[in-house]
C-alpha cells in the first residue's frame, strides 16, 4: 500500500508567517510522529499522537509550534511566525504500534 | 536522556568492498532501528532489530542489547548505497516512543 506522504514538499516562508505542514499516515496506523531534520544532523523528535491524542510533545522547540491529529488520521504541524532558525525538514512518522516506524518524504522548510 | 553514538562519522569505500557501521548506546531500548537517508533525503527502513541478527540480502544487522551496540554490515558494497545511515533507539517504560538517532555514518561508494 501507499507509504507516508508529507506535503507542501518545499515551502518557502518569509520571517513572521505562518506555516501549516501535513502528514498523511499510512491507512490503519496507530501511531503518529513529527521529527525536525537541520542540515547535517539526525531527526530530533518533536510530537506524538496515537490516535487522536497528543501523548507527547516534549520536542516541541516553542509555543509557536503546534500539532494536531483530530480525527485520529492526518496530521498537520503549524508554525506561527517562522523564524530564520525554524529552517529545517519536516519528517512525519507512522507506526503500527508498538513496532517499526515508517517515515514520509518530509517538507523542505526555508525561512527567509 | 539516552546517548546515541555512531562510527565512523564518514566512510569511502571501492564499489564491491564490504564495511561495518557501529552504533553504541548508553541505556537499555525496547526499538532499535537502522535507516539509509537517501541523497534525496527519504529515510528507508533497513531493520528493526532489537536484539538478535537479521539479514536482508547484502546487508545484515547484529544487536547485542546486554553490551548496548549494534552493528550493520554492508557487503559487496554499490553505488546506490551512498546516503547517510542512521541508528535510532526508543527507551523501554517510558510513555515516550519518540525515537533517539545517532548523528549518522555518511557512505560513499565510489565506481
Amino acid at each position: 500500500g501507499a507509504g507516508v506522504s508529507q506535503s507542501p514538499r518545499y515551502k518557502v516562508a518569509k520571517r513572521g508567517q505562518d506555516v501549516a505542514l501535513r502528514c498523511d499516515p499510512i491507512s490503519g496506523h496507530v501511531s503518529l510522529f513529527w521529527y525536525q531534520q537541520a542540515l547535517g544532523q539526525g531527526p530530533e523528535f518533536l510530537t506524538y499522537f496515537q490516535n487522536e491524542a497528543q501523548l507527547d510533545k516534549s520536542g516541541l522547540p516553542s509555543d509557536r509550534f503546534f500539532a494536531e491529529r483530530p480525527e485520529g488520521s492526518v496530521s498537520t504541524l503549524k508554525i506561527q511566525r517562522t523564524q530564520q532558525e525554524d529552517s529545517a525538514v519536516y519528517l512525519c512518522a507512522s507506526s503500527p504500534f508498538p513496532e517499526t516506524q515508517y517515515f514520509g518524504p518530509g517538507t523542505r522548510l526555508l525561512v527567509l | 536522556g539516552i546517548q546515541v553514538e555512531q562510527s565512523p562519522p564518514d566512510l569511502i569505500l571501492q564499489e564491491g568492498a564490504n564495511s561495518t557501521l557501529r552504533c553504541n548506546f548508553s541505556d537499555s531500548v525496547n526499538n532499535l532501528q537502522w535507516f539509509h537517508q537517501n541523497p534525496w533525503g527519504q529515510l528507508i527502513n533497513l531493520f528493526y532489530i532489537p536484539s538478535g541478527t537479521k539479514q536482508n540480502g547484502r546487508l545484515s544487522a547484529t544487536t547485542v542489547a546486554t553490551e548496548r551496540y549494534s552493528l550493520l554490515y554492508i557487503s559487496s558494497s554499490q553505488t546506490t548505497d551512498s546516503g547517510v545511515y542512521f541508528c535510532a533507539v526508543e527507551r523501554p517504560d517510558t510513555g515516550r516512543r519518540a525515537l533517539t538517532f545517532g548523528s549518522g555514518t555518511r557512505l560513499q561508494v565510489q565506481p
